[in-house]
């Protein structure tokens, strides 16, 4: 069975400051990880991915996350945060390409931006 | 996703009432999965198919089921409506024939039992 922990289900950060949103996987397989973005009274949209091409994956938005096999993490990370991240934060993991046979996710990390 | 549009958006209905909520894609995907979202409990899979003929219980089934009317159309369909299934809903895409490795996600159905 896999799982996900996301570490803080809120997280206050300044603008211009480090955003840093934890991610741990549990899979028996090689995982295929994502982050989703919700923000509000809208649907997710996809951040990045992880599908073992490279450990170092670049979104959109600024975003990246690295994939650590040996911490079973996926931490999202962003140099500056800009007032526009506030929103909700989905970290994913499948056993199958592209969430074949659906995803497992976190239950989710709101990101808070501080003027 | 504007490929992936969800109908009705908002619900009220009463406990013991049939719904059926409707999901349709413009994005040619043969894969499509239902989900619903709980505060603080992220999204769990309720349904997924991966064609026409083929629907797979998620880890939360029970109170549900769904059709896949066709390649474009997946909908889900509570029976007997019962509070606990107050949440809000999602319809989600995927290509495996193609090389997206996504879930392409609608804009969501908020549901309330009453």
């Amino acid at each position: 069975a896999q799982s996900v922990t996301q570490l803080g289900s809120h997280v206050s950060v300044s603008e211009g400051a480090l955003v840093l949103l934890r991610c741990n996987y549990s899979s028996s397989v090689p995982p295929y990880l994502f982050w989703y973005v919700q923000y509000p009274n809208q649907g997710l949209q996809l951040l990045l991915k992880y599908t073992s091409a490279a450990t170092l994956v670049k979104g959109i938005n600024g975003f990246e996350a690295e994939f650590k096999k040996s911490e079973t993490s996926f931490h999202l990370t962003k140099p500056s945060a800009h007032m526009s991240d506030a929103a909700e934060y989905f970290c994913a993991v499948s056993k199958r390409r592209g969430g074949a046979d659906g995803l497992t996710f976190g239950k989710g990390t709101h990101l808070i931006i501080q003027p | 996703d504007a490929d992936v549009t969800q109908t009705p958006r908002n619900r009220i209905t009463k406990t013991g009432k049939r719904i059926m909520l409707e999901c349709s894609q413009t994005k040619g995907h043969d894969r499509m999965y239902w989900y619903r979202q709980d505060p603080g409990l992220g999204l769990r899979l309720i349904y997924y198919s991966f064609d026409v003929k083929d629907i797979n219980k998620g880890e939360i089934s029970d109170g549900y089921s769904v059709s896949r009317q066709a390649q474009a159309k997946f909908s889900l369909s509570l029976e007997s409506a019962i509070p606990n299934q107050t949440a809000l809903y999602f319809c989600a895409t995927s290509d495996f024939a193609g090389e997206s490795d996504t879930q392409y996600f609608g804009p969501g159905t908020r549901l309330t039992v009453l």
